[in-house]
């Protein structure tokens, strides 16, 4: 029953460096999303993928790539990290149709120094 | 383009009063309204959502939330709050006008408002 899982939970990293947050979903769920969370800024679309082989920006994807691996895993990678990077990020997933709810994981906190 | 509202920052509530927390939208067509909430350190936790149908949606713990088109309102309420209750709550919209092209459908998220419930 484990839904969305992503990895790290926990991560510290120096201005300049890059990594890789990890996230799989066993809901057989066609579109996933990650998205960051800021103090006072709500949740801001980064990238999604509609389906296996697709993805697309969202509101705020600049410092972001990703890449849709299979259907059940979606991961964002940060090439060279900033301090304005530091963030909660969550990645999520959902069935296609609009009427469709997205269900979330647990979130990543990622502090870059 | 979507957008959402949560006016308030915060709530404050005593215990077995009941609570709203209110949220507005915008759209160009018809609103897919959620609600989600937020315990510290956590995931967010989807309760409700309206799609079509009755005006009036029940969802997990208790909460329920109204849409009303004339006022592009969705807020959400609890006829008695419990200090487990205290958490961030957020609203978010989609607009069924709104078409990626890539068959996703983007959802909106307000900044959230935190409810503290007292004992």
């Amino acid at each position: 029953n484990a839904g969305v899982t992503q990895t790290p939970k926990f991560q510290v990293l120096k201005t300049g460096q890059s990594m890789t947050l990890q996230c799989a979903q066993d809901m057989n769920h066609n579109s996933m999303y990650w998205y960051r969370q800021d103090p006072g800024m709500g949740l801001r679309l980064i990238y999604y993928s509609a389906s296996e082989g697709t993805t697309d920006k969202g509101e705020v994807p600049n410092g972001y790539n990703v890449s849709r691996l299979n259907k059940r895993e979606f991961s964002l990678r940060l090439e060279s990290a900033a301090p304005s990077q530091t963030s909660v990020y969550f990645c999520a997933s959902s069935p296609t149709g609009s009427g469709n709810t997205i269900y979330f994981g647990e979130g990543s906190w990622l502090t870059v120094v | 383009a979507q957008s959402v509202a949560q006016p308030e920052d915060q709530v404050n509530v005593a215990e077995g009063n009941p609570l709203t927390v209110k949220c507005t939208y915008s759209v160009s067509g018809n609103p897919y309204l959620f609600w989600y909430v937020q315990y510290p350190n956590r995931g967010l936790q989807f309760l409700l959502k309206y799609i079509t149908g009755d005006n009036l949606v029940k969802g997990s713990y208790g909460f329920e939330a109204e849409f009303n088109k004339s006022q592009t309102s969705f807020h959400l309420k609890k006829p008695s709050a419990l200090v487990s209750d205290s958490a961030l709550y957020f609203c978010a919209v989609r607009d069924t006008k709104l078409y990626s092209g890539a068959g996703s459908y983007q959802l909106t998220f307000g900044k959230g408002t935190k409810l503290s419930v007292i004992p």
